[in-house]
């Protein structure tokens, strides 16, 4: 059963505007979350975290957001630029994945000019 | 510059041959991990390292094998016992034994096929 869900394989929005890329887990424990970002053929890259003790952290155009009682994340880009087409993998951690990182199957953006 | 290294690129794999994937740090990071990526599928680890001359299995370990005999460097094998082995393989390390808010540092990959 998967620990952690992105239901979105993919996500379009216009260039300027928001985009929200969404992710859920399922066990309590976790105790951080990570977003990275892929491009074709190259390893992902670190983009932001939170720890479960905030409910939100910025960095530039980037934001996310915790819900720890809803078990939910997201992803804030805004604005958004053709740049971040790339796919998205929430990362979730701590005493709840024997101390690996288990990722989501992603959400492919695409940001359109 | 630091970083992780990973070769080769491509890899073309014959059936029923095993392959060995390398990957190097010179991060001076303590654990290291192999992951898979197949379409729709995301990151699924396979084996991983979190100290020298010590592995561990990861959620889909069968077909493959590690060795950590230096720290710099953990190398995947992956075997004729692998049934489906053409994918993205990812390598990745981090300080310390285990991942905090900073996550994991990645190669840039060795994509697999069986040909």
């Amino acid at each position: 059963d998967q620990q952690v869900k992105q239901n979105s394989p993919s996500l379009s929005v216009q260039e300027g505007r928001i985009s929200i890329l969404n992710c859920d887990y399922t066990n309590s424990m976790f105790d951080y979350f990570l977003w990275y970002k892929k491009y074709p053929a190259e390893g992902p890259t670190f983009l932001i975290s939170i720890s479960s003790i905030k409910d939100k952290n910025e960095d530039g155009r980037f934001t996310v957001f915790l819900n720890k009682s809803a078990k939910h994340l997201s992803l804030h880009i805004v604005p958004s630029q053709p740049g971040d087409s790339a796919v998205y993998f929430c990362a979730v951690g701590g005493r709840g994945s024997q101390g690996n990182l288990i990722f989501g199957k992603g959400t492919k953006l695409s940001v359109k000019p | 510059d630091g970083g992780i290294t990973q070769s080769p690129k491509y890899l073309f794999r014959k059936e029923g041959q095993n392959v060995t994937l390398s990957c190097e740090q010179n991060l001076n990071h303590d654990a290291m991990y192999w992951y898979r990526q197949d379409p729709g599928q995301g990151l699924r680890l396979i084996y991983y390292s979190q100290i020298v001359n010590d592995f561990q299995k990861g959620d889909i370990a069968e077909g493959y094998s590690v060795s950590r005999e230096k720290k710099e460097s953990f190398p995947l094998t992956v075997t004729s016992a692998q049934k489906n082995p053409t994918a993205f393989y990812l390598c990745a390390s981090i300080a310390g034994d285990r991942p905090t808010n900073y996550g994991y540092t990645f190669g840039s990959g060795t994509r697999l096929t069986v040909v």
